[in-house]
């Protein structure tokens, strides 16, 4: 069964508003999870590290106040998307693992669409 | 940028090994090997992960050249639900994704 767990698995926003997405880690304790995005026929473009109690690392070219991070217990991880437009519309994707660094576990990934 | 080569495509007969091969040859001392597939419109699934030694498990096995430069996950007897993209990822605190292998499973 799914060790990390994504929701909503849809959604679809108006454009100008913003919209949360939650990843779960449910068998065991995230010290740092991770935060992709997807386009279509594309592979996964890591945006941010995330590790709990502190702020987001973004990658390069990745706008921090328009993708809020926030990791504040050990089990969850949220990405909101302000002011949300059509060209942020794609598959957004969050990995966690635990401070052992054992496997690094998927979540199911959240279809954003905005209108 | 994604630190592994894979060949874009590969195709296999259903009940076959599927053989898809990686290189990493910049992998430095402490990366691991990790292969996740992705499946159509679903998060990466995690396969097998590696750091020197082969490794097997209830999915698939993997082999890493003795100078760790590249590696061959194995899946035994391929079916149809294996078809996906496979991923190879070498990396220790982050995993970037590159391109991967889509591969197909023919009946």
């Amino acid at each position: 069964g799914a060790v990390v767990s994504q929701h909503p698995s849809r959604v679809i926003c108006k454009s100008g508003t913003s919209v949360k997405i939650e990843c779960r880690s449910l068998d065991f304790q995230a010290t740092t999870m991770f935060w992709y995005r997807q386009f279509p026929k594309k592979s996964l473009m890591l945006m941010a590290t995330s590790n709990e109690g502190s702020k987001a690392t973004y990658e390069q070219g990745v706008e921090k106040d328009k993708f809020l991070i926030n990791h504040a217990s050990l089990t969850l991880s949220t990405l909101t998307v302000t002011s949300a437009h059509p060209e942020d519309s794609s598959f957004y994707i969050c990995s966690a693992v635990d401070k052992y660094w054992n496997t690094i576990y998927f979540g199911e990934g959240s279809w954003l669409t905005v209108v | 940028d994604a630190k592994t080569t894979q060949p874009p495509s590969m195709d296999c007969a259903e009940g076959r090994a599927a053989n898809l091969p990686c290189n990493h040859s910049t992998i430095s001392g402490n990366e691991y090997v990790y292969w996740y597939r992705q499946i159509h419109s679903q998060g990466p699934q995690y396969i097998i992960h590696g750091l020197k030694n082969n490794e097997t498990n209830e999915m698939a096995s993997l082999i890493i050249t003795e100078d760790r430069k590249s590696s061959t996950l194995i899946l035994p007897h391929a079916t149809l639900r294996d078809t996906a993209v496979y991923y190879c990822i070498v990396g220790y605190s982050t995993l970037t994704f590159g391109k991967g292998t889509m591969l197909l499973v023919s009946p």
